[in-house]
């Protein structure tokens, strides 16, 4: 079983929607938890960081559920610059390495 | 500033040969990593430092070997390449504050072996 597990889509969606991405964690033992994007070919970059208390920034929205070790991400009014690949990315503390989903693909249609 | 750097680009290396991956950063960052990312697999921890002169083994570090020899460098060597290292590779860096895990990632590399 994957460390870190996410449905690798595609999520097709149409302008102005909103879509929610979910990922499971494995290790009980972990500590932080982030959302990175990734475009096609490109570098993955920290879109935000998930606070137990649940956190939004803009029109991105991010909870965290330790009891079902669980994270999600809402995005709402989708952009078509939204289109990119989503990576759940979970810390075990310590070594401050971090363990990386497979990563969500979305692509916004016009 | 470039942030972090990766070079070369692009390489294609026949099956036996070697080559080192250079990273460069010009953050100050105290911690450095190399990732692989493989179709599927999501990123891959390869090896990663603390700091310089410092190494340590990630995930998945067979065939490959690193070094910190100075704080904004960071090295991947891969000294007899297999076709099973046909991946792209990541180079990060973070700092080393306790209230900050983010990864700053280079452009990176996408290594063929034959």
């Amino acid at each position: 079983r994957k460390e870190v597990e996410q449905d690798p889509g595609p999520f097709n969606v149409p302008e102005g929607a909103t879509v929610a991405f979910n990922c499971t964690y494995s290790n009980s033992a972990s500590q932080s938890f982030f959302w990175y994007r990734q475009d096609c070919r490109k570098e993955p970059k920290l879109l935000m960081s998930v606070y137990s208390s649940g956190n939004e920034d803009g029109r991105f929205t991010a909870q965290l559920n330790r009891a079902s070790q669980y994270i999600s991400l809402l995005i709402r009014d989708s952009k078509l610059s939204d289109s990119a690949t989503y990576l759940c990315v979970v810390n075990r503390g310590g070594r401050r390495a971090l363990t990386f989903g497979s990563g969500t693909r979305l692509q916004v249609q016009p | 500033n470039a942030g972090v750097t990766q070079t070369p680009k692009f390489r294609v290396l026949k099956t036996g040969q070697s080559m080192t991956l250079l990273c460069a950063q010009d953050m100050n960052h105290e911690y450095m990593y190399w990732y692989r990312q493989d179709p599927g697999m999501g990123l891959r921890l390869i090896h990663y430092s603390v700091g310089e002169g410092t190494t340590a083994k990630g995930e998945v570090p067979d065939g490959y070997n690193v070094s910190r020899l100075k704080k904004q460098n960071f090295l991947l060597g891969l000294e007899s390449a297999a076709p099973s290292q046909t991946s792209v590779y990541f180079c990060a860096s973070s700092t080393g504050l306790a209230v900050s895990y983010e990864q700053y990632f280079g452009p990176g590399t996408r290594l063929t072996v034959t």
